[in-house]
C-alpha cells in the first residue's frame, strides 16, 4: 500500500543544535518533494523544494536532501531557534496529475 | 493584503444544517484547491479548480459541492452536515497546474464543528 511516513512523535531540540526531520515514503514515484511549515491555527506555508533527479537543496538555515533509492527526504534546520518551532509537514507531487500527497507532519519544538 | 482568505473562521452548527465557506485569492493564480485536515492532521486534497473547471474531485460523499465563479473565488457548499464532517477546511491556490512542483499557498482555514 502506498505511505507517506513523518515521525509522530514530537522532535525536542535544544536551541543552536541541527533539527534533522524524515519523511520516508512507499509505493510511490513523485516528481517532486515539497516541504511546509504549520504554525498552529494557521494554513500551511510552503519553504522548498526539491526534484527528483535533485540530491539537496538549501535555503538560508534550512538544507532539504531527496534520496528517490532509499525514498525518504531529509530536511535540516542548522542553528535552530525557538521561532522554528512549528509542524513541519511533507508533500509528494505526482508526475500523473500534479496532485500532491501530504505526510501527517513532525511537530519540532526548540527549547532555549 | 491577505493572498488566499476564508470565511467564516469558525463554524458551529448542528447536524442536518446545510453551510457554505468562501474562499478568494488575490494572487492571479489558476487553480485553486479545497483540503480537509482531519483531527490526525492529515491534509486530504478534497476539489481542484483550474480555471473555473474542476480538475481533480477526490471521493468525497456528493453532499460536498464546490463552486468555482471565477478563476479567484472557490466556494464550498455542504448539505446535510454529519459529525463527521467536524474538521479544518483549507483552501489553497497555486500558480498553475501542471509542470509540477507548484507551490500552494494556503488559507487561513475554517474550523468546522458540527454538534
Amino acid at each position: 500500500s502506498q505511505k507517506i511516513e513523518q515521525n509522530s512523535e514530537a522532535l525536542n531540540i535544544q536551541e543552536g543544535k541541527t533539527a534533522t526531520l524524515t519523511c520516508n515514503y512507499t509505493n510511490y514515484s513523485p516528481a517532486y518533494l515539497q516541504w511546509y511549515r504549520q504554525d498552529p491555527g494557521r494554513g500551511p506555508v510552503f519553504l522548498l523544494l526539491i526534484r527528483e533527479n535533485e540530491k539537496e537543496k538549501r535555503k538560508e538555515r534550512l538544507k532539504v536532501t531527496f534520496d528517490t533509492t532509499l525514498k525518504q527526504s531529509l530536511f535540516h534546520i542548522t542553528a535552530s531557534q525557538p521561532a522554528d518551532s512549528a509542524t513541519y509537514l511533507c508533500a509528494l507531487v505526482m508526475d500523473s496529475n500534479y496532485q500532491l500527497i501530504w505526510g501527517a507532519g513532525t511537530k519540532l519544538i526548540i527549547k532555549p | 493584503d491577505t493572498a488566499v482568505s476564508q470565511t467564516p473562521k469558525y463554524l458551529v452548527t448542528q447536524m442536518g444544517n446545510d453551510k457554505s465557506i468562501k474562499c478568494e485569492q488575490n494572487l492571479g493564480h489558476d487553480t485553486m484547491y479545497w483540503y480537509k485536515q482531519d483531527s490526525k492532521k492529515f491534509l486530504k486534497i478534497m476539489f481542484s479548480y483550474n480555471n473555473k473547471e474542476l480538475i481533480i474531485n477526490e471521493t468525497v460523499p456528493n453532499r460536498f459541492s464546490p463552486k468555482s465563479p471565477d478563476k479567484a473565488h472557490l466556494n464550498l457548499h455542504i448539505n446535510s452536515l454529519e459529525l463527521g464532517d467536524s474538521a479544518v477546511y483549507f483552501c489553497a491556490s497555486s500558480q498553475a497546474l501542471g509542470a509540477g512542483g507548484e507551490t500552494q499557498y494556503f488559507g487561513p482555514g475554517t474550523r468546522l464543528l458540527v454538534l
